[in-house]
Order: C-alpha cells, then sequence, then structure tokens
C-alpha cells in the first residue's frame, strides 16, 4: 500500500451506533489530520495530530473522538451521531504540521440515519 | 487569518478547449498556495504548489498555475482539457507557522464533447 488509506470506504449507521474510522499513511509524515467535507461546503479542519500529538480540535462535537496511537495510524470515533453528521470524512498527512504539503486519502462516505 | 475565493461554481468547457479556473486569497503575507483535484467518490490529490520561487508553477496532468501577488491570485489554466479533467477542483492556502490550510469552496469542471 502506498499513500494514505482509510477504512471503511463506505459506512451506514444509526444513531445509536458506535463506529470507528481508520486512516493509514504510509509516506513517513509526522502529521496527521482529520476533515469533514459536506455538500456545498469548505472542507472543514477537525482535528490535527503532529508526532501523536494532538495540536487542534476545532470546535468539533464530543461525539467525534479522535485517537492517534502513532505517526502512522489515526482513528476518529463516532458514537451517538446526528443526520447532519453524514458527509464524507477525509483523512491527510504531511511531513510537518500545518507548513507542508498534505496529502489525501480516498474518505470515508458516512452515512448516519 | 487567510481566505480563499474561488469565484465560479461551476464551469462548462468544450473537450480540446482551453481552460482557467479562478482563485484568488487574502493574506497579508507570502501565502502557500495548493490546487487539489477531486474526482466523485474520491479523496484530493494535488495538482500543483508555489511556495517561493518562479511564480509560474507547473503540475502533474497538463496543469499549471500563476501566482501574481499584485492581484493576489493564484489561477489554475490548461492550454486543452481532456474529458478525464472532469472533477471538483480546490484551491487553497496556507502559511507558515501555525496556520492551517483553508480551502475554497471548489470549482466543479464539466467537460462537454
Amino acid at each position: 500500500e502506498t499513500g494514505v488509506t482509510q477504512t471503511p470506504r463506505h459506512l451506514v449507521m444509526g444513531m445509536t451506533n458506535k463506529k470507528s474510522l481508520k486512516c493509514e499513511q504510509h509516506l513517513g509524515h509526522n502529521a496527521m489530520y482529520w476533515y469533514k467535507q459536506s455538500a456545498k461546503k469548505p472542507l472543514e479542519l477537525m482535528f490535527v495530530y503532529s508526532l501523536e500529538e494532538r495540536v487542534e480540535n476545532n470546535s468539533v462535537p464530543s461525539r467525534f473522538s479522535p485517537e492517534c496511537p502513532n505517526s502512522s495510524h489515526l482513528f476518529l470515533h463516532l458514537h451517538t451521531l446526528q443526520p447532519e453528521d453524514s458527509a464524507l470524512y477525509l483523512c491527510a498527512s504531511s511531513q510537518v504540521v500545518y507548513t507542508d504539503t498534505q496529502y489525501f486519502g480516498p474518505g470515508t462516505r458516512l452515512t448516519v440515519l | 487569518a487567510q481566505s480563499v475565493t474561488q469565484p465560479d461554481i461551476h464551469i462548462t468547457v468544450s473537450e480540446g478547449a482551453s481552460l482557467e479556473l479562478r482563485c484568488n486569497y487574502s493574506y497579508g503575507a507570502t501565502p502557500y498556495l495548493f490546487w487539489y483535484v477531486q474526482s466523485p467518490g474520491q479523496g484530493l490529490q494535488l495538482l500543483l504548489k508555489y511556495f517561493s520561487g518562479d511564480t509560474l508553477v507547473q503540475g502533474i496532468k497538463g496543469f499549471e498555475a500563476e501566482f501574481k501577488r499584485s492581484q493576489s491570485s493564484f489561477n489554475l489554466r490548461k492550454p486543452s482539457v481532456h474529458w478525464s479533467d472532469a472533477a471538483e477542483y480546490f484551491c487553497a492556502v496556507g502559511a507558515s507557522g501555525n496556520e492551517k490550510l483553508t480551502f475554497g469552496t471548489g470549482t466543479r469542471l464539466t467537460i462537454i464533447p
């Protein structure tokens, strides 16, 4: 595998479910990001990790919980989501946080029923 | 804080015709500028970037962009589009230091035969 991978690619969940999104980067980068992409809205930065330490939590509701166990893996744990949380969730990584080029994964299309 | 404007929501171009997608930014110092492309159901792929130096930047897939400080613009161009160029294009601006990447709302490109 090369680049940034995300699993699953599609996820349908009920409002009471708990699920997790997984991101893995194979680029040797030190920073990882979660973005939310909704229709007709700019990309929204959710969380940023640098060297496994969270450096940004962009006023994201607590029903989204990130985890970065090492510099190659990033998770987004989901629980008691709302229908408006349905979106494409994109993971990205970069060598240096913020100031370097970000490389994106293919995204997870999340539908909350 | 920086901002990005992509004034064209949707552009339709004939195959083989030239293309220019507009991007205007607002930032006090020299920005880092990016163009990404997103095909349906996919993540964002980097087309090109400008950090410093030559203001005309060459990217992948035959795209180029020119940084014009006086106009606060970073327009994307391609001399002859192919049907496979149909996608959504995003301009983004970053900066040195702990400044997150700010994305425009995107321009959807349709190619007609």
